[in-house]
């Protein structure tokens, strides 16, 4: 059974531009959630989509976001990019996306320059 | 908001030592799960701990929740180099709209085992 699948693995981008990233769940979870991690803020979650639907937010200013698609794969969108967007940013999947297991993709390293 | 601390943040020990790092909160949690993640992956579950004083045993690592559910440990016996990498903690809220896919983090302790 393949695991959670993102791509692109590392990304640079420059000040103000905008950067897509992708998430493939593991076949069969229908919740994806997004995190960022940072050295000094740790693992921040992002938002959380369920059947097309976000279903959970958290506190990231309206440049963060996000979308998913009828086969549960999902995106997420940063525009206007700032330096302190650098980070690993993090795509989970479950089968609901309650109280249960979340698996982990390995992450899209973004560096802002 | 909830918020979960984590100590300590970084412990480097030789081969052999037993070490605890705890996780703590004034928030009460649904769930408390421990995950470890190495360079370059994502974290990976080790243990979910549901009720308040229960224990769990994951070989020569024992995860212990609080009675009060809002804090927790976990313990490693005679550490190994594979045991190094960062170890975080994760609560799950109660139930309702605000907990879909969102764990709480703590912010990880980086463990590196000497050998």
């Amino acid at each position: 059974k393949a695991g959670v699948t993102q791509t692109p693995r590392y990304l640079i981008k420059t000040r103000g531009q905008q950067v897509t990233l992708s998430c493939s769940p593991i076949s069969g979870h229908r919740s994806v959630s997004w995190y960022q991690q940072t050295p000094g803020q740790g693992l921040q979650f992002l938002f959380e989509y369920f059947s097309e639907t976000q279903r959970n937010k958290g506190n990231f200013p309206g440049r963060f976001s996000g979308r998913q698609f009828s086969n549960s794969r999902s995106e997420m969108n940063v525009s206007t990019l700032e330096l302190g967007d650098s980070a690993l940013y993090l795509c989970a999947s479950s089968f609901q996306g309650a109280f249960e297991k979340l698996f982990f993709g390995s992450g899209t390293q973004l560096s802002v320059l | 908001t909830q918020l979960l601390e984590q100590s300590p943040q970084f412990l480097s020990i030789q081969e052999g030592e037993n070490l605890t790092v705890y996780c703590n909160s004034s928030s009460v949690f649904s769930s408390l799960q421990w995950y470890r993640q190495e360079p370059g992956e994502g974290p990976v579950l080790l243990v979910t701990v549901v009720t308040g004083g229960e224990v769990k045993k994951l070989k020569r690592l024992t995860f212990q929740f609080g009675d009060a559910r809002k804090d927790s440990s976990l313990h490693i016996t005679a550490a190994q180099p594979g045991d190094t990498g960062l170890y975080l903690c994760a609560g799950t809220g109660n139930a309702g709209g605000t907990s879909y896919g969102k764990l709480t983090f703590g912010q990880g302790t980086i463990l590196t085992v000497h050998p």
